[in-house]
């Protein structure tokens, strides 16, 4: 099964507010609230930054955020800081025999 | 806070075995459903298998992509979990993590490289 669709890069400035988008279909993303998003520095394992769609784990910083609209989850990030420079792939519960997708990965720089 | 360590990593040649290790330390071990996930040099993420917490009769999941040629397994008692990699194939290069939890993962070990080469 295809993994979810992610732009393979996004940038923004210090201070800035971006959007990171993941696609899938009604049989994953559109049909269950099972999102979650992961920041991976280079050569680190990847952290998780937000669970059940919108849901945040204890210590990840609330300038952290995400949503979801049809078969469509999205990852924004506010306040943009250096330290947020990173990759981040989202992932989601399909019904399909795959159990769990992940997204193909989004490199954010920070200008 | 709970931590994760993976070992057994290495270079192995195609068709050839591997065992993969990875110790928990730090949290209620046993409570938690613990996954394999790898990533290929490069590239995304992909995740390969879970077993479930019960101890009697786990519940296992495998990704098509290496179902019936890896293996998950887990003992409660020295709080660890294993992936046992058989009839390997160079497209099986790849950093391997064990992660724990049931379909979001928290935490992470730092990874394991596997190499499949001639």
């Amino acid at each position: 099964q295809s993994a979810l669709t992610q732009p393979a890069s996004v940038s923004g400035s210090p201070g800035q507010s971006i959007t990171i988008s993941c696609t899938g279909t009604n049989s994953d993303i559109g049909g269950y609230n099972s999102v979650s998003w992961y920041q991976q520095h280079p050569g680190k394992a990847p952290r998780v930054m937000i669970y059940d769609v919108t849901n945040r784990p204890s210590g990840v910083s609330n300038r952290f955020s995400g949503s979801k609209s049809g078969n469509t989850a999205s990852l924004t990030i506010s306040g943009l800081q250096a330290e947020d420079e990173a990759d981040y792939y989202c992932s989601s519960y399909t019904s399909s025999t795959a159990l769990l997708l992940f997204g193909g990965g989004t490199r954010l720089t920070v200008l | 806070q709970g931590q994760l360590v993976e070992s057994g990593g290495g270079l192995v040649k195609p068709g050839g075995s591997l065992r993969l290790s990875c110790a928990a330390s730090g949290f209620s071990f046993s409570d938690y459903y613990m996954n394999w996930i790898r990533q290929a040099p490069g590239k995304g993420l992909e995740w390969l298998s879970y077993i479930s917490s019960n101890s009697n009769s786990p519940e296992i999941k495998y990704a098509d992509s290496v179902r019936g040629r890896f293996t998950i397994s887990r003992d409660n008692a020295k709080n660890s979990v294993s992936l046992q990699l058989s009839s390997l194939r160079t497209e099986d290069t790849a950093v391997y993590f064990c992660a724990s939890g049931y379909l979001w993962f928290d935490p992470w070990g730092q990874g394991t490289q596997v190499i499949v080469s001639s």
